[in-house]
């Protein structure tokens, strides 16, 4: 059975800096492309970020772009955000998602990250 | 950026009848090697979104064959045969064509 973990949200300062973790499991991780979704509390959802296989092709939603940072450790399984100078406007629920042709197809259960003074 | 336009934005459906929910994109959605990218999601109340439909028709694994999509160019559908009580929750489409994907506004089933 496929398993996606988020972790590393929290609440942050205005400016600040968050790292967000994604184990994934069941699945060979290093043979898929990997995506990164947000989801502010009861609003829809947008895509933030997306890489491939070894790391070397990444896309990011132009809102984040400059201040995000996606990236893979195959070794462990594991995707990783860095997100920097945090906005109000990032606070939300971020979800990792295994790529299947394109679509998000494995989803975690997500991670909250709130940005606050 | 493509948009993605959801219709309608609310459904109420009776257990047992079909459903369907619309979905325009600015730009056509035809992928270099045949097929339209364009997914379909649930997001049940209180969890993750799963995805239902990919590259416009193809159901994802274990989903019911209630379930099913269609569609061209730039018009989507997503019908649902006959709806049963598990089906409430928002659905969304989105466009994975090129960078930034894009999703719909969501679309409301609520059991009535």
């Amino acid at each position: 059975e496929v398993q996606l973990v988020e972790s590393g949200g929290g609440l942050v300062q205005p400016g600040g800096s968050l790292r967000l973790s994604c184990v994934g499991s069941g699945f060979t991780f290093s043979r898929y492309w990997m995506h990164w979704v947000r989801q502010v509390p009861g609003k829809g959802l947008l895509w933030v970020a997306r890489l491939n296989e070894d790391g070397n092709w990444i896309d990011y939603a132009d809102s984040v772009k400059g201040r995000f940072t996606i990236s893979r450790d195959n070794a462990k399984d594991t995707l990783y955000l860095q997100m920097n100078s945090l906005r109000a406007e990032d606070t939300a629920m971020y979800y990792c998602s295994k790529d299947l042709s394109g679509a998000a197809d494995s989803w975690g259960q997500g991670t909250l990250v709130t940005v606050s003074s | 950026d493509t948009v993605m336009t959801q219709s309608p934005l609310s459904l109420p459906v009776t257990p047992g009848e079909p459903a369907s929910i619309s979905c325009r994109s600015s730009e056509s959605l035809l992928h270099s090697r045949g097929y339209y990218s364009v997914h379909w999601y649930l997001q049940k109340p209180g969890q993750s979104p799963q995805l239902l439909i990919y590259q416009a028709s193809n159901r994802a694994s274990g989903v019911p064959d209630r379930f099913s999509g269609s569609g061209s160019g730039t018009d989507f559908i997503l019908k649902i045969s006959r709806v049963e009580t598990e089906d409430a929750g928002v659905y969304y489409c989105m466009q994975a064509l090129e960078p930034p994907y894009t999703f719909g506004q969501g679309t409301k089933l609520e059991i009535k």
